[in-house]
């Protein structure tokens, strides 16, 4: 069975310091994808980053980035230098490979961040 | 590109009556819909998986009679609450996997509908 944890439940920090969102993760397939979401409180989901398995690069995008790390099946996001608008609830998702057409997302609990001014 | 729509994006309704829910692939069509629920302050939870022409395939405790998905086209999946009660109340989200042309393992989600039974 696939499994996602996001330990921390709520996170709050300053306007402008470096916040990091763990992500640990469980399966057995061998091929699969991770990925985080944004959810905003309109509720809408937004795509930031999809990541398969056998690419372990950590990659930066702007002030976001990621650190997969299969040896200890973690794939933790980053922000640096927080801003107001980062504040949202963020998940983590895992996919196996696509059989037959169905691709299932199993999210994680999510982490509720909020960054104050 | 890659837009999926919902309708309504919001609903009250009153316990018993029946809610149709509306998901559409705005510019891509759509081989596989799936259907979410995620409760206040709660995660996703997957409730079924429907492939155009075919029957949905429900999740684990997810009523099939009281969650009735069609997904007649390749670009519109509907979900229907049926005898809604309270317990229901929700926010539904749908999310659309191209059939063609865009990665394969990609899900594009829709805004959500937030239904509220009274």
């Amino acid at each position: 069975a696939q499994k996602v944890t996001q330990a921390q439940t709520e996170i709050s920090v300053v306007e402008k310091e470096d916040v990091t969102l763990d992500c640990v993760y469980e399966t057995r397939d061998t091929t699969y994808y991770l990925f985080w979401y944004k959810q905003p409180p309109s509720g809408e989901l937004v795509f930031l980053i999809r990541r398969n398995s056998f690419d372990e690069q950590n990659e930066i995008s702007g002030r976001y980035s990621w650190n997969f790390q299969k040896s200890t099946s973690s794939f933790n996001f980053t922000i640096t230098a927080s801003q107001v608008v980062d504040s949202a609830v963020y998940f983590c998702a895992l996919s196996g490979l696509i059989i037959q057409g169905a691709q299932k997302l199993v999210f994680g609990q999510g982490t509720r961040l909020t960054i104050n001014p | 590109g890659a837009v999926v729509s919902q309708h309504p994006s919001w609903v009250i309704c009153k316990s018993g009556t029946s809610v149709k829910i509306e998901c559409r692939s705005l510019d891509f069509q759509a081989t596989t819909m799936f259907w979410y629920r995620q409760f206040p302050k709660q995660s996703l939870m997957l409730m079924a998986t429907s492939n155009e022409g075919s029957k949905a395939t429900y999740e684990q405790g997810v009523e099939k009679d009281k969650f009735l998905i069609n997904h007649a086209s390749l670009t519109l999946s509907t979900l229907t609450v049926t005898s809604a009660h309270p317990e229901d109340s929700s926010f539904y989200i749908c999310s659309a996997r191209p059939q063609t042309g865009l990665s394969s393992y990609e899900q594009y989600f829709g805004p959500g509908t937030r239904l509220t039974v009274t």
